[in-house]
């Protein structure tokens, strides 16, 4: 199984600052099968990125995916103050995995 | 509009059993793979099990294997998850969500979960 860690734990940005999210996988995997998901409390997670850079339908340019092997980024250029939630990133090799997640919070 | 209900949900004794539905609507549901996805109160994203678009294929983690069946049923738009055997840490929200077609098995529609809560 593919495991997946991601830092940090606790982003504390302010609304307007860059965001990167890192991904980090136990073994190579490839890009076509990273994704990025935000999860608001109370809702169901929501699908921001895959294939590693491709933007879901409906998701705002400001977030962006990158990188390759075992490590994956996603950065949200400028934060909004609806950006603030949890985001996890997920991998299909053998089986689908996700990672612990990242919560960014207002500083 | 492309929406995935899940109802079933409920507290249960650990060592019974509860079936989960998830009734989609606003798409061919024939034609997509489906998977059920959980969280336990506070935690992460788990992955349960996936089924391919006729059925015929399965696959589920380990954690489960022998006591949840994932199916479907395309003349109904729906799909179950039959959990046997229910332990205090299958306590979690259950998710419906759809495998995206060309999306390198990203799950692109997610339903609004339904909680299950297994007493000890």
């Amino acid at each position: 199984e593919i495991v997946l860690t991601q830092s940090p734990g606790t982003l504390s940005l302010s609304p307007g600052e860059r965001a990167t999210l890192s991904c980090r996988a136990s073994q190579s995997v490839s890009s076509s099968y990273l994704a990025w998901y935000q999860q608001k409390p109370g809702q169901a997670p929501r699908l921001l990125i895959y294939a590693t850079s491709s933007r879901a339908t409906g998701i705002p340019d400001r977030f962006s995916g990158s990188g390759s092997g075992t490590d994956f980024t996603l950065t949200i250029s400028r934060l909004e103050p609806e950006d603030f939630a949890v985001y996890y990133c997920q991998q299909y090799g053998d089986s689908p995995t996700f990672g612990p997640g990242t919560n960014v919070d207002i500083k | 509009e492309v929406q995935l209900v899940e109802s079933g949900g409920g507290l249960v004794q650990s060592g019974g059993s509860l079936r989960l539905s998830c009734a989609a609507s606003g798409f061919t549901f024939r034609t997509y793979w489906m998977s059920w996805v959980r969280q336990a109160p506070g935690k992460g994203l788990e992955w349960v099990a996936n089924i391919k678009e006729d059925g015929k294929k399965i696959k589920c983690v380990d954690s489960v294997k022998g006591r949840f069946t994932i199916s479907r049923d395309n003349a109904k738009n729906s799909l179950y998850l039959q959990m046997n055997s229910l332990r205090a840490e299958d306590t979690a929200v259950y998710y419906c969500a759809r495998v995206g077609l060309g999306t390198g098995w990203a799950f692109d529609i997610w339903g609004q979960g339904t909680m299950v809560t297994v007493s000890s």
